[in-house]
């Protein structure tokens, strides 16, 4: 079975800490998507990777980066939290450009 | 992003009765995707549509391609408490690998 598996379901952090969020796929797929859900504003895109090492800006990439070396595991880094991150975090991996997408169980941050 | 406008954004219907939610872009899409999400969880994948005026059904579940690519739908008849959730219509854009989702379709279904 296909899996995307995101590090925690539920984190608490205090305004201005480094923050760390991972996502694996086990299914060796080229692209891997951050996005926020927050109430009424649907799915937002953060940032996205097509490879190792390359990332590109999604419509919302202010106050995070991403890192991706290697091909399953793609990290994203809140430099230094703030209460409007707070939000649920989603990971979603597909095999090629139009494919599927297989999404993660969201990480529900709160930043206090 | 390319984006595309879905509507209504929310919905409430009474069992029973069907629900149609649309999908409109301003370009020619190549294909378009249908997720749904559960409350409390995650995007799950439906279907996706390639070619022009497609039709695919799944159950009570009808999934439509307009002619012109440029617009699609999901129809369901006698709605269920189960098919509550919010239905997207992701699209590529960008470099043709941002996948981009927007607010989706949040329905409703009253017992």
């Amino acid at each position: 079975d296909v899996k995307v598996t995101q590090s925690s379901r539920y984190l608490v952090k205090r305004t201005g800490e480094k923050v760390f969020l991972e996502c694996v796929q086990d299914m060796d797929h080229e692209n891997m998507f951050w996005y926020r859900q927050d109430p009424g504003l649907g799915l937002r895109l953060i940032y996205f990777s097509y490879d190792v090492k390359m990332k590109e800006k999604g419509d919302i990439p202010e106050g995070y980066s991403v890192s991706r070396e290697k091909k399953e595991r793609f990290s994203l880094i809140l430099e230094s939290a703030s209460t409007n991150q707070t939000s649920m975090y989603l990971c979603a991996s597909t095999r090629g450009s139009d494919t599927e997408a297989f999404f993660g169980q969201g990480t529900r941050l709160t930043v206090v | 992003g390319q984006q595309v406008m879905q509507i209504p954004q929310y919905q409430h219907v009474q069992e029973g009765e069907d629900f149609t939610t649309y999908c409109n872009s301003s370009t020619t899409l190549s294909n378009i995707q249908w997720y749904k999400q559960r409350p409390g969880g995650h995007p799950v994948f439906l279907i996706q549509l390639v070619k022009s005026g497609e039709v695919k059904k799944q159950k009570r579940l009808t999934f439509q391609f307009g002619e012109a690519k440029k617009n699609s739908s999901l129809h369901i008849t006698a709605t269920q408490t189960t098919d509550v959730g919010t239905y997207f219509c992701p699209v590529l854009g960008g470099s043709a690998r941002q996948l981009t989702f927007g607010s989706g379709t949040q329905l409703t279904v009253l017992p």
